[in-house]
């Protein structure tokens, strides 16, 4: 098992251009999210999804959109990238929700907005 | 407001020293977890504590959840090159969307 896999690694974007982050999980989880990580601000949510065809917010979501076709993959989009979006985006996948249940988390994507 | 505080938020140490870092919160939590990320890496979960005054022993590291289920620490023993890392707590209040604190970055020097 290939696990949560996360494409592209490292993209660099200038301002208002728009790029879509892929996830992908081969576990059959119900639940997938999307963080963003900067220093000193740790891991915020941007956007997550109970379900295959349902997304929500979270902590962060302004200049995001996601979308949740299918059960497996968790698409995160930026329509017009800014420089405040330098950030590294982690995608999560896990079985239920609660604070019992595991996140399985991606290896990252490093993005540069010039 | 951070619901979960982590101190200290940086620890260098020589190898073979102990280490103690904390998470707390003014939050009751059914339970906290434990995260490591190494560089260039996504958090991994070391250990979930769900009871009030447990402790977890998972190699030399010590995981002790407070009796009240506020808060949490993390003890490591004779601290190796390899126990370097961001610890990151994370916990669910009642919304159920789990929580992370800002971590403890923690470098063993050899």
């Amino acid at each position: 098992n290939a696990g949560v896999t996360q494409t592209p690694k490292f993209r660099v974007l200038k301002t208002g251009q728009s790029m879509t982050l892929l996830c992908a999980q081969d576990m059959n989880h119900e639940y997938m999210y999307w963080y963003r990580q900067d220093p000193g601000m740790g891991l915020r949510l941007i956007h997550y999804s109970v379900g295959e065809g349902t997304t929500a917010k979270g902590e962060v979501p302004d200049g995001y959109n996601v979308s949740r076709l299918k059960k497996q993959n968790f698409l995160l989009g930026l329509e017009s990238a800014a420089p405040s979006q330098t950030s590294v985006y982690f995608c999560a996948s896990s079985r239920t929700s609660g604070g019992n249940n595991e996140q399985f988390f991606g290896p990252g994507t490093r993005l540069t907005v010039l | 407001t951070q619901l979960l505080e982590q101190s200290p938020q940086f620890l260098s140490i020589q190898e073979g020293e102990n280490l103690t870092v904390y998470c707390n919160s003014s939050s009751v939590f059914s339970s906290l977890q434990w995260y490591r990320q190494e560089p260039g890496e996504g958090p991994v979960l070391l250990v979930t504590v769900v009871t009030g005054g447990e402790v977890k022993k998972l190699k030399r590291l010590t995981f002790q959840f407070g009796d009240a289920r506020k808060d949490s620490s993390l003890h490591i023993t004779a601290a190796q090159p390899g126990d370097t890392g961001l610890y990151l707590c994370a916990g669910a209040p009642g919304n159920n969307r789990l929580a992370f604190g800002k971590g403890n970055q923690v470098v063993v020097i050899p």
